[in-house]
């Protein structure tokens, strides 16, 4: 199975700061039709995951311009370019290149 | 607007089976793989498998193999996971997950939390 790297594990920040938080996958994500399946979703308490990011820079419906996505084949790294409240929670990463599906173990940004 | 539901919470006793139900609407059902995926706190989110209403073309984690069953009510837009023997392992919240392009989890439901107790 593709190991999904998540880091740091915890990202204490300020609101208006900028966060960036790391993936790195086991194995090289690009897919055998030259699509990379990398994805980013945002958990927050006592409610299930929403995808942010897809396909490593696609930003899904709804999702603000402050978030972004850069990187290829095994490093990734999502920025966040001025945190607000209501960005506060757990990010996780996850593949979908290779079955099975897989996830990082998730990065709670939480306030300083 | 795309909704799953699942029912909040199952009470389930040891070596006992269950099915969990994800009612969908606000798109076409058999347009798009629906995924499971099992969390448990601490343990972070596994993958159980997805399955393609049209045909129920399934595949799974081998992990999950000999765990969960997959199916689908094409006429009331309902999928469906059965997990069997269950043991305390298996307490967790279950989440079903409709895929977008790439199998990403585009739409995920609410989840249904399995306890597992006498």
């Amino acid at each position: 199975d593709v190991v999904m790297t998540q880091t740091p594990l915890s990202l204490p920040v300020s609101l208006g700061d900028q966060a960036s938080i790391s993936c790195r996958s086991s194995q090289s994500l690009v897919h055998s039709n030259g699509n990379t399946y990398l994805h980013w979703y945002l958990q927050k308490p006592g409610q299930s995951p929403k995808l942010l990011i897809y396909k490593v820079s696609n930003r899904f419906s709804g999702v603000p311009d402050r978030f972004s996505d850069s990187g290829s084949g095994t490093d990734f790294t999502l920025k966040i370019s001025r945190v607000e409240a209501e960005d506060l929670g757990l990010y996780f990463c996850s593949q979908s290149t290779h079955v099975p599906l897989t996830f990082g173990a998730g990065t709670k940004l939480e306030l300083k | 607007q795309v909704q799953l539901q699942q029912p909040g919470a199952e009470l389930v006793k040891p070596g006992a089976p269950v099915k969990l139900s994800c009612k969908a609407s606000g798109y076409t059902f058999t347009n798009y793989w629906m995924n499971w995926v099992k969390e448990r706190p601490g343990r972070g989110l596994e993958w159980i498998g997805r399955i393609d209403p049209s045909d129920s073309e399934t595949h799974y984690n081998q992990k999950f193999k000999d765990k969960a069953t997959l199916t689908v009510d094409k006429s009331s837009s309902t999928a469906y996971i059965q997990l069997s023997s269950l043991t305390s392992e298996d307490s967790a919240v279950y989440y079903c997950a409709r895929s977008g392009v790439g199998y990403v989890l585009a739409y995920w439901g609410q989840g249904t939390l399995v306890t597992v107790s006498a």
